[in-house]
């Protein structure tokens, strides 16, 4: 079974510049997560879908960030324009459904802002 | 609010334990523990439930102390593919699924 995948793999920008990010969830994977992970530091919820609905964004910086998820299944997080303070790894994470459910998650997009 | 972790890093030899801790001021509904080797994705290892077991992920177990609001995860004969930086993520009473991840207790164990 494919786990969750992510791409690019690596990102460098110059500040003020666009950027997206992009995931593919576990198959069957009704709940979809975005995570942002600063170095030394524990993966923080950007964002939380149930299918194509937004359920929890109350973390995500709307100035600048915007996600969709179509279809409920893809999903793109958008930055813009990126900022010094947004290099991280983001991470995408997937799991079944909300209840007690374990996180599969994405190797992650090492974004590196210039 | 994030959970608090202990100790921030400790280094063992192969073969010896471990107990890394985890504490919330709030009441919690569940502690889900992940361990995320350098470079790569953090990896399930268990959830612990108010008012469930103490749970196993292969000699590694984990408490959940309901009424402290702590976890412990115990890492008992560690081998040196324990090594990794380990986090507990914990979920609210009523916060409805809002998993908020402590900051890590970095795991090395050298042979």
């Amino acid at each position: 079974e494919a786990g969750v995948v992510q791409s690019p793999r690596y990102k460098i920008i110059e500040k003020k510049q666009p950027v997206a990010f992009w995931c593919n969830p576990i198959s069957g994977h009704n709940t979809l997560y975005w995570y942002r992970q600063n170095l030394g530091q524990g993966p923080e919820l950007l964002i939380r879908y149930e299918n194509e609905e937004a359920v929890d964004d109350s973390q995500l910086p709307k100035d600048r960030f915007s996600a969709e998820r179509l279809k409920g299944v893809d999903s793109t997080l958008k930055i813009q324009p990126a900022e010094l303070g947004d290099s991280a790894v983001y991470l995408c994470a997937s799991s079944f459904d909300t209840t007690n459910e374990k996180l599969f998650f994405g190797s992650g997009t090492q974004l590196s802002v210039l | 609010q994030q959970p608090v972790q202990s100790p921030q890093a400790v280094i063992l030899r192969e073969g010896e334990d471990a107990v890394i801790n985890c504490s919330s001021s709030k009441a919690l509904y569940s502690v889900h523990w992940y361990r995320q080797k350098h470079g790569e994705a953090p990896v399930f290892l268990m959830i612990l439930l108010k008012g469930g077991e103490q749970m196993r992920h292969e000699k590694i177990s984990a408490s959940f102390n309901e009424k402290k609001q702590q976890s412990s995860l115990y890492l008992t004969a560690s081998q040196l593919s324990y090594s990794g930086t380990y986090f507990c993520g914990t979920e609210r009473s009523g916060s409805a699924r809002q998993l908020t991840f402590g900051s890590g207790t970095q795991l090395t164990v050298l042979p």
